[in-house]
């Protein structure tokens, strides 16, 4: 099956910083999904993006389909934004996601 | 929009019981839905793959008679963990996603504990 890598696996930073998120993937795929997953365990949508640069407020995130690897962008970090980060993907005609092992950001003030 | 629900958030049971963990799609009908299971600092695994008005069809290593799957209705889809064990706590999740749409929509998970 398809195999989802993330990087790096512990991320920590001060307030304010800017911080970049790796997914990586083996194969092609028809979703790619990041979520948020808070201390309470709710995972948060935060882009649908197979392929393309999107936008929402401090957070971005861009898919290279081509070459098989997604970036989430965070600017001016706020410790709300401490949590684990997932990149989830499916291939083929599989509605099913994958998830890799997630980034777990801790933001200090 | 596609909210998804599931009850209870937390259960504590004793070994051998059998628990019942529901999941809705509350503003979407959704033909399948997902099961998942966390623990602790470990990623999302995939258990399952509800069907409404079909069987299951459950993941290599996940057996399917101590993780009962019902999907009657096409906004409900209800786990049972069968005599249940401490290796069997875990948190669950569920997933679904509304027809026509590729973006999967995850319930709060429900946390279970046996003692």
């Amino acid at each position: 099956g398809i195999q989802v890598e993330q990087s790096p696996p512990d991320l920590i930073l001060q307030e304010g910083a800017n911080s970049t998120l790796r997914c990586n993937f083996s194969d092609s795929v028809n979703n790619l999904q990041w979520f948020h997953q808070n201390p309470w365990g709710q995972l948060i949508n935060l882009f649908y993006i197979p392929s393309g640069t999107k936008q929402n407020g401090r957070l971005s995130a861009t898919t290279v389909a081509t070459e098989r690897y997604s970036l989430l962008y965070i600017s001016s970090s706020q410790t709300t934004d401490s949590g684990v980060y997932f990149c989830a993907v499916s291939q083929g005609g599989s509605e099913k996601l994958v998830f890799g092992k997630g980034t777990k950001l801790t933001v200090n003030p | 929009g596609a909210v998804v629900s599931q009850h209870p958030s937390w259960v504590i049971c004793k070994s051998g019981t059998s628990v019942k963990i529901e999941c809705r799609s509350l503003d979407f009908q959704a033909t399948t839905m997902f099961w998942y299971r966390q623990f602790p600092k470990q990623s999302l695994m995939l258990m399952a793959t509800s069907n409404e008005g079909s069987k299951a069809t459950y993941e290599q290593g996940v057996e399917k008679d101590k993780f009962l799957i019902n999907h009657a209705s096409l906004t409900l889809s209800t786990l049972t963990v069968t005599s249940a064990h401490p290796e069997d706590s875990s948190f669950y999740i569920c997933s679904a996603f509304p027809p026509g749409l590729r973006p999967k929509f995850f319930g709060p998970g429900t946390r279970l504990t046996v003692l």
